[in-house]
């Protein structure tokens, strides 16, 4: 159950987007659809953006949008704005039956 | 709305044990799995746990199989784990989170409770 990796940190100017990478292997995000994405701001509870590879939950922004390829998951921000700075994290279901979440991510807004 | 309290974070020595517990309310609680996601300070998250709506299914990460138990009670809508044998790297703060649709443990964690920390040191 290694964590899935993620560039440590990502930074764009307001306006820009930007795209963090989360790459696991043939027995999660290779195999399943089950990849999610969250946010989470220091001090606070994460929030979802994005489950099931690429479905938005009501209420998040469209600029928040998932992919998947292969063994690498991605999610993409666009029209980066100063909230967006935050910790952001992946997440996938495994061949054993668990759930298994990112390094993390750390996005700064130039 | 939905709404997830954690309780029964502490201070507690290595080797000892705690029980956390979860209240929820705003949905149909007994038809949902719910997970214990935890988060050690300055760290990632991690997974810890699953339980189905009936309680008749548990999942464990690696990592806490074999001390920890995760239960329910759907007359109190509360969720609970067990945890024994701490270890110092089990402090952390722990989420109790449920999915967007009522089994969905395995895909994602729509809710999300403010967390308790529990703390392991002598």
């Amino acid at each position: 159950q290694s964590a899935l990796t993620q560039p440590a940190s990502v930074s764009g100017s307001p306006g820009q987007s930007i795209t963090i990478s989360c790459t696991g292997t043939s027995s999660d995000i290779g195999t399943y659809d089950y990849v999610s994405w969250y946010q989470q701001h220091p001090g606070k509870a994460p929030k979802v953006l994005i489950y099931e590879v690429s479905n938005r939950p009501s209420g998040v922004s469209n600029r928040f949008s998932g992919s998947k390829s292969g063994n690498t998951a991605s999610l993409t921000i666009s029209g980066l704005q100063a909230e967006d700075e935050a910790d952001y994290y992946c997440s996938s279901y495994t061949s054993s039956s668990t759930r298994v979440f990112g390094t993390g991510t750390k996005v700064t807004v130039l | 709305e939905v709404q997830l309290l954690e309780s029964g974070g502490g201070l507690v020595q290595p080797g000892g044990s705690l029980r956390l517990s979860c209240a929820a309310s705003g949905f149909t609680f007994s038809t949902y799995a719910m997970t214990w996601v935890r988060q050690a300070p300055g760290k990632g998250l991690e997974w810890v746990s699953a339980i189905s709506g009936g309680g008749d299914s548990a999942y464990y990460a690696d990592s806490v199989k074999g001390r920890f138990t995760i239960s329910r009670d759907n007359f109190k809508n509360t969720l609970f784990l067990q945890m024994t044998s701490l270890r110092v790297e089990d402090t952390a703060v722990y989420y109790c989170t449920s999915p967007g649709y009522s089994n969905g443990w395995y895909s994602y964690s729509q809710h999300w409770g403010q967390g308790t920390l529990v703390t392991v040191s002598s």
